[in-house]
């Protein structure tokens, strides 16, 4: 059974850097697509972006200027940073796999329970 | 590419039959997918492609359309399905989700 846990602290200070860590079981990394997604309190769903295992990434052109997305497939793991941080990036934030399907996007099959991330002084 | 549900909200009862509408603001074929969220969980992938039912989705879920204009139906409603539903653009990235529709028990 394919399972996604992120890790992280969940207090960021403002204008510090948030950093999150999924991690896979159940599955290798050597293959799909590998996303973050975030949903602030009360409110919707935002796409923040994917790291393929190869390493070729995409972010969402709303946060690009602050994101970095990598993958460490020696530990079947892959992270997200993001830098200088505001209120307005307090949200719970969720990794997902996404499996390709031969045209348009990869479509996100496989979400981690997700993990509150405050952003307060 | 932005994706509008409705309505926002909607009241119903055990046992009918409800329909959620999702209008893109450019076609985008068939490349749309429905999500349910509990409330403190992770969404739940339940139809992509518009219209193909993930496995283990219960066939009282089911989606149509194409281009701009989507639909979910959702049948013999059960208390468990009075959550809240999105759907999601798998055409082109960024990925878009539309707003969410809550569903509640009348």
């Amino acid at each position: 059974q394919v399972q996604l846990q992120e890790s992280g602290p969940g207090l960021v200070k403002p204008w510090e850097t948030l950093s999150l860590t999924c991690t896979v079981s159940g599955d290798s990394i050597n293959s799909d697509y590998w996303s973050w997604i975030r949903q602030p309190p009360g409110r919707g769903l935002e796409y923040i972006g994917y790291v393929y295992y190869s390493g070729t990434t995409y972010y969402n052109p709303s946060l690009k200027s602050r994101v970095t997305i990598s993958v460490a497939t020696s530990k079947n793991q892959f992270s997200l940073k993001v830098t200088s941080v505001t209120a307005a990036d307090t949200a719970v934030y969720y990794c997902a796999r996404g499996l390709y399907p031969g045209s348009g996007t990869d479509i996100i099959d496989l979400w981690g329970q997700g993990t509150l991330v405050t952003v307060s002084p | 590419i932005q994706l509008t549900q409705s309505p926002s909200s909607l009241s119903a009862s055990v046992g009918d039959r409800v329909t959620i509408t999702c209008r893109a603001s450019q076609g985008i074929s068939s490349y749309l997918a429905w999500y349910q969220q509990e409330p403190g969980k992770a969404p739940k992938l339940l139809i992509s492609g518009a219209s193909t039912l993930q496995s283990g989705v219960p066939s009282k879920f089911s989606g149509s359309g194409s281009a701009t204009d989507f639909t979910l139906t959702i049948s013999s409603l059960q208390p468990e399905d009075f959550v809240t539903y999105y759907c999601q653009q798998h055409h082109s990235y960024p990925i878009t989700f539309g707003q969410g529709t809550r569903l509640e028990i009348k």
